[in-house]
């Protein structure tokens, strides 16, 4: 079974920084981009970041670029982002998120809880 | 960046009708959008990808249409558990993006 595994949401305070992370299991890491999708209180989805299997491709929405990196260590089967500069924008529930089949368009068909992020003084 | 219009935002439904949501692409897309399903305090889940195929597991009377800049998630018979929150995704390009989404409640 596929599990995907948030952490490392909290309360931070305008420009300041904060690493997420998601833990997999249950498939090969390896062979799989993955994605970052985050949703403020009440609000839509929104993508915001892309990583290629095996961390050479990454992707950004405009409103996180220069601001966040996405990285992954596969011998850890763990994604992360690094978010710095963050704004009370950033503030919402941040998803990890695996695509369905490697190799094809990055449908994303397993989820995380998902781990919220509060940026607030 | 690729626009995602979906209407309506909200749709007022009664068990056993049909409903139509569109998702109007600012340029084509080809086939490359997803239809996700969201119900509150839950993480979506993926309908439909490359505009009309149904993913694994998901009842059949779900349906897309597409490809090009107009797209069509249809519920032949709506079904209590199907009342959420319905998003489109275009994945033709970076930034991949979404549409704002639309709420579907009980008439």
């Amino acid at each position: 079974e596929v599990q995907l595994l948030e952490s490392g949401g909290g309360l931070v305070q305008p420009g300041g920084s904060l690493r997420l992370s998601c833990a997999a299991s249950g498939f090969t890491f390896n062979n799989f981009a993955m994605n970052w999708v985050r949703q403020a209180p009440g609000k839509g989805l929104e993508w915001v970041s892309s990583i290629s299997s095996n961390g050479g491709r990454t992707y950004y929405a405009d409103s996180v670029k220069g601001r966040f990196t996405i990285s992954r260590d596969n011998s850890k089967n763990t994604l992360y982002v690094q978010m710095s500069s963050l704004r009370a924008e950033d503030t919402a529930v941040y998803y990890c998120a695996k695509i369905s089949m490697p190799g094809s368009a990055e449908y994303l068909q397993h989820w995380g809880q998902g781990t919220l992020v509060t940026v607030s003084s | 960046d690729i626009q995602l219009t979906q209407s309506p935002s909200f749709l007022s439904a009664s068990v056993g009708d049909r409903v139509t949501i569109t998702c109007r692409a600012s340029q084509g897309i080809r086939s490359y959008l997803a239809w996700y399903q969201q119900k509150p305090g839950k993480a979506p889940k993926l309908l439909i990808y490359a505009a009309s195929t149904l993913q694994s597991g998901v009842p059949s009377r779900f349906s897309g249409s597409g490809p090009g800049t107009e797209f069509t998630l249809t519920i032949s018979s709506l079904q209590p558990e199907d009342f959420a929150t319905y998003y489109c995704q275009q994945l033709n390009s970076y930034p991949y993006t979404f549409g704002q989404g639309t709420k579907l409640e009980i008439k």
